[in-house]
Order: structure tokens, then sequence, then C-alpha cells
């Protein structure tokens, strides 16, 4: 049960954009299309933004956009605004039936 | 509007149990598989357990099995998660997640957490 490999932060300027990586193995983002992206601003709970690799829930912004390759997974935010300032987490269901969390990422808007 | 209320956090010795609860309202509990993840502090977010809609499957990461036990009462949509010989490692927010139909794959709603700190 490895955890998946996302890098700690990522910064960019308003209205850039911005791409998140997650890094996985066979057993878990390689193995099927069931990579998801969660947004977490700080003392609230996560909140569901990408599923299955790149399908955007209800009311989530279509600046959300997520894509996949091999066992990496990738989340974009483009024309960043101050609220996508946010820890990022990619998560990935396993050949176990088990979910599995990369470490985070802080986005920055500069 | 998903709802997911959870209880029964608190502070307790190392080697001590703890049993958090989950009430659901909103949709139909016993259609969804359900999940616990957990956040140390200052940490990120580590998936625990889920189960099946009937209970009869449930699955653990590693350093909780043999120690935590997820279970549900689907009459009262309520989610459990017994926590015994448990370890300072183990003081997270625990929340509770509303996962798939088919599979637990998509972690679709999270409820507000419930803080359980093992201490002496």
């Amino acid at each position: 049960q490895s955890a998946l490999t996302q890098p700690a932060s990522v910064s960019g300027s308003p209205g850039q954009s911005v791409a998140i990586s997650c890094s996985g193995g066979s057993n878990d983002i390689g193995a099927y299309n069931y990579v998801s992206w969660h947004q977490q601003h700080p003392g609230k709970a996560p909140k569901l933004l990408i599923y299955d690799v790149s399908v955007r829930p209800s009311g989530v912004s279509d600046r959300f956009s997520g894509s996949k390759s091999g066992n990496t997974a990738s989340l974009t935010i483009s024309g960043l605004q101050a609220e996508d300032e946010a820890d990022y987490y990619c998560s990935s269901y396993t050949t176990s039936n088990t979910n599995v969390f990369a470490g985070g990422t802080r986005l920055t808007v500069l | 509007e998903v709802r997911l209320v959870e209880s029964g956090g608190g502070v307790v010795q190392p080697g001590g149990s703890l049993r958090v609860s989950c009430v659901a309202s909103g949709f139909t509990f016993n259609n969804f598989w359900m999940s616990w993840v957990r956040q140390a502090p200052g940490k990120g977010l580590e998936w625990v357990a889920n189960i099946k809609q009937d209970g009869n499957e449930k699955y653990y990461v590693d350093s909780v099995r043999g120690r935590f036990t997820i279970s549900r009462d689907n009459a009262g949509s309520s989610l459990f998660l017994q926590m015994n010989s448990l370890r300072v490692e183990d003081t997270a927010v625990y929340y509770c997640v509303r996962s798939g139909v088919a599979v637990a794959a998509t972690l679709w709603d999270w409820g507000q957490g419930t803080l359980v700190t093992v201490s002496s």
C-alpha cells in the first residue's frame, strides 16, 4: 500500500495555468481509470474536484481538468484565481479494493 | 443535500479504544459503499477503510488492519469505526466519506470530521 507521489508545492500568478502531477504504479493509477482529485482549504473538509481521471462533478468549474498517461495522472488549473489557493490531493482506487492518496500539493497564487 | 455528521472523537490513552460514528442523510445510505479517511494534524489525507453496502466486504489500510473495525447500520444510516489498541500515530481527524455504488473508487462527499487524539 505505497502512497502516490505528487510535488509538495506549486505556484502561479493569477490568470496563469498550473499542472500538478501524481505518480503511481500498475496496481493503482495504471490499473483503472479511477483517479480522483480533491481540493482542501485550511480548516475545511476535502472537496471532490475530479473523478474517473477527467470528470468534473456538477458545480465544479471547467477551469479544472484531469488527465492520465500510464501510471501518472495530472490536474491542470487554468485561469488561476486567488480562491484556488489550497491543498490538492490525488487518489486512486487499487487492485486490492482500497484507495490510496498522494501526500498533497500546496498551491500558492502569487 | 448529502450530509455526513461524525461524532465520538476525543482524547484516549495509548492502548485504549474509541468508537467514532457517522450519521448520513440526503441520500439512500444502503446504496453506497462508505469509507473512513483520516488526516493527522498538519499532514495529508490517508485512506483508512471501506465497507460494502451489505457490510460483507471490508478493506483496511495495512497500518490499522487487526486493530480497527468498520461497520454500518443501514436501518439507522450510520457508519462506525471501532478503534482498538490505539497508538499515538493514530491521532487525526477522521472523516466519514460517501463512496461509490459498484466499487468504492470515488470519494464523493465528506463529513466535517471528528478529532481523535491519542496521548498519555
